[in-house]
């Protein structure tokens, strides 16, 4: 398994700011993800950050609006760039240790954008 | 494209009963099936992972079940307690390159809820 840990666990923050989250993790892992999860809905996937390339994103988001870093194999940042009221969700970190094998979520980071 | 459906979307239980969550996806080349616990406001507990190749695994009070071909798993509870409540999130792994392994794809989940 993996221990996952998240800062900051919650923020609340002002229109058009920017906020970085951080997820460390107590392994090296190859494989690094983050999720979005909106008010009562499920996952959604925002990119795939792999140690020493750039990141993946999904459909529906860029680098610019959340621009990723992933400086080592236990580490990484997501950034929420120009917010808005709809960035306001759970943000949350998860690595697979082994490729293709069981999954595991940080505890997540709340975002209030006012 | 890969859809995961869970239903029910909510459940409410009197303690002690046992219960069964459903998932179904549309795309059978999975590489596995993982089931998660989310409780309100929090990050995601893995409670079961499945392999394409198997049909079960159990933990537990908990035992998940997998039928590739027709594209559904269950969960089933035994004895349901009050701490089980909380929201059931099914996730697929596609197939990838060499059986590598793609994204999970997540389902909208099943709140549980069990009145003492």
């Amino acid at each position: 398994s993996a221990v996952i840990s998240q800062k900051p666990s919650r923020d609340i923050c002002q229109r058009g700011t920017s906020l970085t989250i951080q997820c460390q993790v107590d392994s090296q892992v190859t494989m690094m993800f983050w999720y979005r999860q909106q008010p009562g809905q499920s996952l959604t996937l925002i990119a795939t950050a792999n140690q020493g390339s750039e990141a993946t994103y999904e459909s529906g988001f860029v680098i610019d609006k959340f621009p990723i870093s992933r400086p080592n194999l236990t580490f990484s940042t997501l950034t929420v760039s120009n917010m808005s009221p709809e960035d306001s969700s759970i943000y949350l970190c998860s690595v697979a240790p082994l490729r293709g094998d069981e999954q595991f979520f940080g505890p997540g980071t709340r975002l209030t954008v006012l | 494209k890969q859809e995961v459906t869970q239903i029910p979307a909510a459940l409410s239980v009197p303690e002690g009963e046992n219960l069964v969550l459903n998932c179904s996806f549309t795309d059978s080349a999975i590489y596995n099936l993982q089931w998660f616990r989310q409780d309100p406001g929090k990050g995601l507990t893995s409670l079961l992972l499945i392999q394409s190749s198997q049909r079960e695994q159990t933990s537990g009070r908990l035992n998940a079940s997998l039928d590739k071909s027709s594209g559904r798993s269950t969960l089933y509870i035994a004895a349901s307690q009050p701490g089980d409540s909380a929201t059931y999130l099914c996730a697929v792994r596609r197939s990838g390159v060499g059986n590598q392994g793609g994204k999970l794809i997540f389902g909208q989940g099943t709140e549980l809820s069990v009145k003492p």
